[in-house]
């Protein structure tokens, strides 16, 4: 079955290293999406790319980077960890049902980042 | 002003009760709304999406638009102690083409 996945599921590091978070799909969509999800703020979104080599920024993106060379993966870096990235951080992929305002967009289980 | 805004609760409901949870938007121009429910320690998951104004009913869940007022609101019927969850409200922004999302509001069914 077609399905997204993330890993690891949960991550502890240090302050100032550099972390990857990987995410994985195999529905084949072109869209992607990185959020954060702390208390109190919901899901926030971090990057996003609409197909292989486009990334673009969302609403809080300092602090981390994505590249996008196939269909199927977009990793998240956190290029030097803070512990204000302590987050919960979910991956998601759309699909395309008329243009991205209508998609339909599936999450992955998710990785539970603790910076220290 | 949050560009999506919900009440985060926690909503307690009697089992067989109707749960009614509400959303307000700031963007006049979106037109597109979405419902997700999250259970504890796991992702979102897509229960609505409606367009237009009015309502638009798929099984006990009924998802309610006012564009002029700028309000989508969710109706849960008969509530089940499995809908106990965090339902996540969000629209997508025209002028910033992005999905953005609501805080959530924790429901409880109590049986």
């Amino acid at each position: 079955d077609a399905e997204i996945t993330q890993s690891p599921r949960h991550k502890i590091t240090e302050t100032g290293r550099q972390v990857t978070l990987a995410c994985h799909q195999t529905w084949n969509h072109n869209n992607m999406f990185w959020y954060r999800q702390d208390l109190g703020h919901g899901l926030r979104l971090i990057h996003y790319s609409y197909g292989v080599q486009d990334t673009n920024k969302g609403e809080v993106s300092d602090g981390y980077s994505v590249s996008r060379s196939n269909t199927e993966d977009l990793p998240l870096t956190l290029e030097s960890a803070a512990s204000s990235q302590t987050s919960v951080y979910f991956c998601a992929s759309s699909e395309v049902a008329g243009g991205p305002a209508r998609d339909t967009q599936y999450f992955g289980p998710g990785t539970r980042l603790t910076v220290l | 002003q949050k560009e999506v805004e919900q009440n985060s609760g926690p909503l307690s409901v009697p089992e067989g009760a109707i749960a009614s949870l509400n959303c307000t938007y700031s963007d006049r121009g979106s037109q597109s709304f979405f419902w997700y429910r999250q259970y504890s320690g796991k992702s979102p998951e897509l229960i609505m999406s409606i367009y237009s104004n009015g309502d638009k009913e798929d099984g006990r869940f009924t998802a309610q638009l006012n564009k002029a007022s700028q309000y989508v609101s969710l109706l849960i019927r008969d509530s089940q102690p499995s809908d106990s969850a965090t339902y996540l409200c969000a629209v997508w922004m025209e002028y910033g083409n992005k999905l953005v999302f609501g805080a959530g509001t924790i429901l409880r069914v109590k049986s």
